[in-house]
């Protein structure tokens, strides 16, 4: 059981440049989320999916797209990437509990990426 | 304001101390709460929820206190292992598994 996987760990961009960052979760989770981490700053949302097919934004979206084709991946796309996104990248999933109450939340090892 | 403020620390213990750490949340409709643990360029890992009855699970022990909105965290006999950044986070509603995450406090524990 390899939980969250991301790919890749690290990853270096030029300003204007696009990439792909996968998430992987073997744990048949129904819910999948991306954040990023930056110094000074708790983990914010990004998007999130509550299902195969499904997306919504999170707190920050903006400069960034996301698909979940199949219930185990989500992936998140920058399509001209900017400094401002460099940042450390998490994904995570969970299942929803009974009664609407929030389970929890298992992280990947997250993304370093550095945009120049 | 933030709406989930900690004490960014660094708190710096002797091992076999005891060591609380506090955090406020804003919105009074929040409903779940939670503290992770963070290691060092790593991902975050639950390490235990908050309940309104309070919680002991071992060597710590986290408090909510619905009409101040805080929850605590108190670790008893500090490890060296201990040595982490918490994060106290809260989720709005019980219809969503959106987590609202604070910064951190960071634990220093030494010899």
């Amino acid at each position: 059981n390899a939980g969250v996987t991301q790919t890749p760990k690290f990853r270096v961009l030029k300003t204007g440049q696009s990439m792909t960052l996968l998430c992987a979760q073997d744990m048949n989770h129904e819910y999948m989320y991306w954040y990023r981490q930056d110094p000074g700053m708790g983990l914010r949302l990004i998007h999130y999916s509550v299902g195969e097919g499904t997306t919504a934004k999170g707190e920050v979206p903006d400069g960034y797209n996301v698909s979940r084709l199949k219930k185990q991946n989500f992936l998140l796309g920058l399509e001209s990437a900017a400094p401002s996104q460099t940042s450390v990248y998490f994904c995570a999933s969970s299942s929803p509990l009974a009664g609407g109450r929030t389970d929890t939340q298992y992280f990947g090892p997250g993304t370093r990426l550095t945009v120049l | 304001r933030k709406e989930v403020e900690q004490d960014p620390g660094p708190f710096n213990v002797p091992e076999g101390a005891t060591v609380a750490f506090n955090c406020t949340y804003s919105n009074s409709a929040s409903q779940s709460f939670f503290w992770y643990r963070q290691d060092c360029r790593k991902e975050p890992k639950l390490l235990m929820s908050v309940y309104s009855s309070g919680n002991e699970d071992g060597r710590f022990t986290a408090q909510l206190n619905r009409a101040s909105q805080y929850i605590s965290l108190l670790i008893r006999d500090s490890k060296l292992s201990d040595s982490a950044t918490y994060l106290c986070v809260v989720t709005v509603s019980y219809n969503t598994d959106k987590l609202i995450f604070g910064t951190g406090t960071r634990l220093q524990v030494f010899p």
